[in-house]
């Protein structure tokens, strides 16, 4: 069965601070995906890493996956308040390229001004 | 262009009662994914839909069924409700085909209450 562990599950930072979050699995992925969800809303893709050992960077959020593609790390730097939200990975149950997806318990940020 | 539409966004339920909830996919996507997330589970894939048939199914009770139009919009079902099945119901589209990650556009969910 494959699953991912996200850590830390709560966050709670002050304005201008950097953190990492992480995702990891005993199973390797062909690709992982990063989303947040916003409190009343779905989730919002981020990012989509495909290769092992890529990293892709998406303003102040560098998004890596692992050599082995068995874990990603999200990390933000100087956190803004509107970075607040739910943080999820997430990796294609299978061979990919359908609707299911496994995802992570989920990172809980709240950054405060 | 449209976002995924889920209808209803809240709503209230008894228990032994049954629901219908309805999302429309964007535009040119063919598959719709239906996702149960609670507190204490995270986001649970539920089944997906692809040009009217079922591709993939999670590890839910019969009492879940779904079917998708030949528009692409989907209805999910949950008969005889549980208390235990109080979550926010999440829709997703994705092309389907042609995309190769899989990667979804969710829609803002409808919240089931049971009481």
């Amino acid at each position: 069965t494959q699953l991912l562990e996200q850590s830390p599950q709560f966050l709670s930072i002050q304005e201008g601070e950097n953190l990492t979050v992480y995702c990891n699995s005993s199973s390797v992925f062909s690709s992982l995906q990063w989303y947040r969800q916003e409190p009343g809303e779905g989730p919002v893709l981020l990012v989509t890493v495909v290769t092992g050992g890529e990293v892709k960077k998406l303003k102040r959020l560098t998004f890596q996956f692992g050599d082995a593609r068995k874990d990603s790390s999200l990390h933000i730097t100087a956190a803004q308040p509107g970075d607040t939200g739910l943080y999820l990975c997430a990796g294609p149950s299978g061979s990919g390229n359908t609707g299911k997806l496994i995802f992570g318990q989920g990172t809980t940020l709240q950054v405060k001004p | 262009k449209a976002g995924v539409t889920q209808t209803p966004r809240y709503l209230i339920k008894t228990r032994g009662q049954q629901v219908t909830l309805s999302c429309s996919p964007i535009s040119g996507h063919r598959s719709v994914s239906w996702y149960q997330q609670t507190p204490g589970q995270g986001l649970q894939f539920l089944f997906e839909y692809f040009s009217e048939t079922q591709r993939n199914k999670g590890n839910f009770p019969g009492r879940f069924s779904g079917r998708q139009f030949s528009n692409s919009r989907s209805e999910m079902n949950v008969s005889t409700l549980e208390l235990g099945d109080s979550a926010l119901y999440l829709c997703a589209s994705s092309k389907g085909q042609g995309a190769p990650y899989g990667e979804l556009f969710f829609g803002e969910g409808s919240r089931l209450t049971v009481l």
